[in-house]
């Protein structure tokens, strides 16, 4: 299987800043890197698709990228509404493998 | 608008099967790929399998043999059963439409418990 290795596991921050959150593969993906946004009670929300692409409806401060094994999702000026888990998704490869999540909160 | 609902019991005891209904509305469970997904308590995310417009199915194999899914056109329903449940079986489980990723149930939490 894929490892998709997340990190940080928390990250706390303040209103405002500018936050990174990074997925190293085990193996080649490509592009096949999706980043998902989950909020207590709610079910995950689509941010990034093809690893660089916002989905539809997601704010522009969102951004996603790659840099060989590695795929970031980035906040630019994090707002309260951010404040998550984030998750990300390799579909290049069944079994599909999530990493471990990302809890974002206010510092 | 594409809206999917997870139904089922949400307590099933250790040994026994889990049984779930993903309804799907404003989209055809013919066309595409229908998934399901669990989360664990603590948070781990793991994708189970999925089901394809053709009726085709694929599992993860950390399952093995104790998933099924299957679907109903008519309904336009597809379904999760798990055998041989265990307590380490207890966590929510949301269907999603697949591949995409885009649509998602709202998740029903399952505990597995005596």
């Amino acid at each position: 299987d894929i490892q998709m290795t997340q990190s940080p596991s928390s990250l706390p921050a303040s209103l405002g800043d500018r936050v990174t959150i990074t997925c190293r593969a085990s193996q080649d993906i490509g592009n096949y890197l999706r980043w998902f946004q989950q909020k207590p009670g709610k079910s995950p929300r689509l941010m990034i698709y093809g690893a660089t692409n916002l989905a539809a409806g997601v704010p522009s401060r969102f951004s996603g990228s790659r840099s060989g094994s590695d795929y970031s999702l980035t906040i630019n000026s994090l707002e309260s509404e951010d404040m998550a888990i984030y998750y990300c998704l390799q579909h290049n490869e069944y079994p599909l493998t999530f990493g471990s999540g990302t809890k974002l909160e206010i510092k | 608008e594409v809206q999917l609902q997870e139904s089922g019991p949400g307590l099933v005891k250790p040994s026994q099967s889990l049984s779930l209904t993903c309804s799907v509305t404003g989209y055809s469970i013919t066309s595409n790929y229908w998934g399901w997904i669990r989360k664990f308590p603590g948070n781990k995310m793991e994708w189970m399998g999925y089901i394809s417009y053709s009726g085709s199915t694929s599992y993860n194999p950390s399952l093995k043999s104790r998933i099924s899914i299957t679907r109903d056109t008519s309904k336009n329903q597809f379904f999760l059963q798990l055998n041989s449940v265990t307590t380490e079986d207890t966590a929510t489980y949301y269907c999603a439409r697949q591949y995409y990723f885009d649509y998602w149930g709202q998740g029903v939490m399952v505990t597995v418990s005596s």
